[in-house]
């Protein structure tokens, strides 16, 4: 079946510590997207790749870092500079201007 | 102002009404218009997409694009308790990338 697959499902990070979110996606789309949701909140826009090798920061990238090597891939590493970084994750991927199709999320709380 | 806006609500209406759910949005080159709903801790999935001005109508929802107010909406025709959720207008802005308001709350009353 194609789709986004994100894991974890649920992540904790320490005070201090950088930890990586993965996105793989099997629809061929060349767009990819990391969203962040806070509680009552839309989404968020992280970064955004439209191609591989190249992406752009989104409104809220400080304290985070992704790369694009593989068009199936996209993952999201939250840095200890992001200060406040319990949220839930949502990545998505589209082709062209259509829809974007969306992972499961993950859930991430700082302990 | 925020590419894109939306009343947060909550919006109640009882079950069998109609809910009408607003968008505006703020970049003129704006192409391509979505609406998804979102079930709480779940994540957001496609209802509606409208690419040209007027109406799309597909089962009990009607989209409607208005570009020259940059106006977007939702119709919701004979609301069920199922519906309650929240709903998310998002636009592909000109940056190219897939921008969404903040959603507005949907509660149905039995």
């Amino acid at each position: 079946d194609g789709g986004i697959t994100q894991s974890p499902k649920y992540l904790f990070r320490k005070e201090g510590q950088n930890v990586t979110l993965s996105c793989e996606q099997n629809l061929n789309h060349d767009a990819m997207y990391w969203y962040r949701q806070d509680p009552g909140q839309g989404l968020r826009l992280i970064y955004y790749s439209q191609i591989v090798n190249d992406f752009q920061k989104g409104d809220i990238a400080e304290g985070y870092s992704v790369s694009r090597e593989k068009k199936e891939s996209f993952p999201l590493t939250v840095t200890s500079a992001q200060k406040n970084p319990t949220a839930f994750y949502l990545c998505a991927s589209r082709q062209g201007v259509t829809e974007a199709f969306f992972g499961q999320g993950t859930r991430l709380t700082v302990v | 102002q925020k590419e894109v806006e939306q009343n947060s609500g909550p919006l109640s209406v009882p079950e069998g009404a109609i809910a009408s759910l607003n968008c505006t949005y703020s970049d003129r080159v704006s192409q391509s218009f979505f609406w998804y709903r979102q079930y709480s801790g779940k994540s957001p999935e496609l209802i509606m997409s409208i690419y040209s001005n007027g109406d799309k109508e597909d089962g009990r929802f009607t989209a409607q694009l208005n570009k020259a107010s940059q106006y977007v909406s939702l119709l919701i025709r004979d609301s069920q308790p199922s519906d309650s959720a929240t709903y998310l207008c998002a636009v592909h802005t000109g940056r190219r990338a897939l921008t969404f308001g903040s959603g507005t709350r949907l509660q149905v009353q039995p």
